[in-house]
């Protein structure tokens, strides 16, 4: 069956850095556009990050642009966010979920949890 | 970027009433080359990641059940649940996935009179 199971949040310091992983399994992961979605506590669902199939297209959020980094090991099945300059602002859970092109989102990971907090 | 605006907040219905949740965007998400509008709706229960419920602003997706209904085109959207179940007590969102980055409305939250 479809799965995809992040990993890497946790307690982090403003200004430290975190890296998370998302591993999928049960489909074909080089035929899905991947992202990363969080929600702050008690709040909507913010878009931060995609990339393509193959990596060569990737976008950010304004939010996030110059300090998160979305990459993709397809031999890995996974996909990665690369988070650094972390603020408080940053504290949430993190998703990651799989689309076609210009489809929504069909399928979500149970997230991981992100803070940041002196 | 696409910002999607979605009313009301929250709305308290009845068992077996309707529920209408609108959505709004700030710019058209109809695609001319295919006429289909880049507009879906989510369902999230609490403690739960999202799951999606309707594609296309109107194309319920597979085992959803038929009392859940979108409809609109272009910039102006809507949800209905058409008989209200407990088990739909819920934060429902628009997305927009016309544009180069996806954006979410910021959610309606669905609870029980």
């Amino acid at each position: 069956q479809v799965q995809l199971v992040e990993s890497g949040g946790g307690l982090v310091k403003p200004g430290g850095s975190l890296r998370l992983s998302c591993a999928a399994s049960g489909f074909t992961f080089s035929d899905y556009y991947m992202s990363w979605i969080r929600q702050a506590p008690g709040k909507g669902l913010e878009w931060i990050s995609y990339i393509s199939t193959v990596g060569a297209t990737i976008y950010y959020a304004e939010s996030v642009k110059g300090r998160f980094t979305i990459s993709r090991d397809n031999a890995k099945n996974s996909v990665y966010l690369q988070m650094d300059s972390l603020t408080t602002d940053d504290t949430a859970v993190y998703y990651c979920a799989r689309k076609r092109l210009a489809r929504p989102y069909d399928f979500w990971g149970q997230g991981v949890q992100v803070t940041v907090s002196s | 970027d696409i910002v999607m605006t979605q009313s009301p907040d929250s709305l308290a219905v009845s068992l077996g009433e309707r529920a209408t949740i609108n959505c709004k965007s700030s710019q058209s998400v109809l695609h001319s080359s295919n006429n289909k509008n880049y507009l879906a709706w989510y369902q999230q229960k609490p403690g739960q990641p999202p799951k999606v419920l309707i594609h296309w602003a109107s194309t319920r997706e597979s085992g959803v059940p038929d009392r859940f209904s979108g409809s609109g085109s272009g910039t102006d959207f809507t949800l209905t649940i058409s008989r209200l179940q407990a088990e739909d007590v819920a934060i429902y969102y628009c997305q927009q996935y016309y544009g180069t980055r996806d954006s979410f409305g910021q959610g309606t939250k669905v609870e029980i009179k």
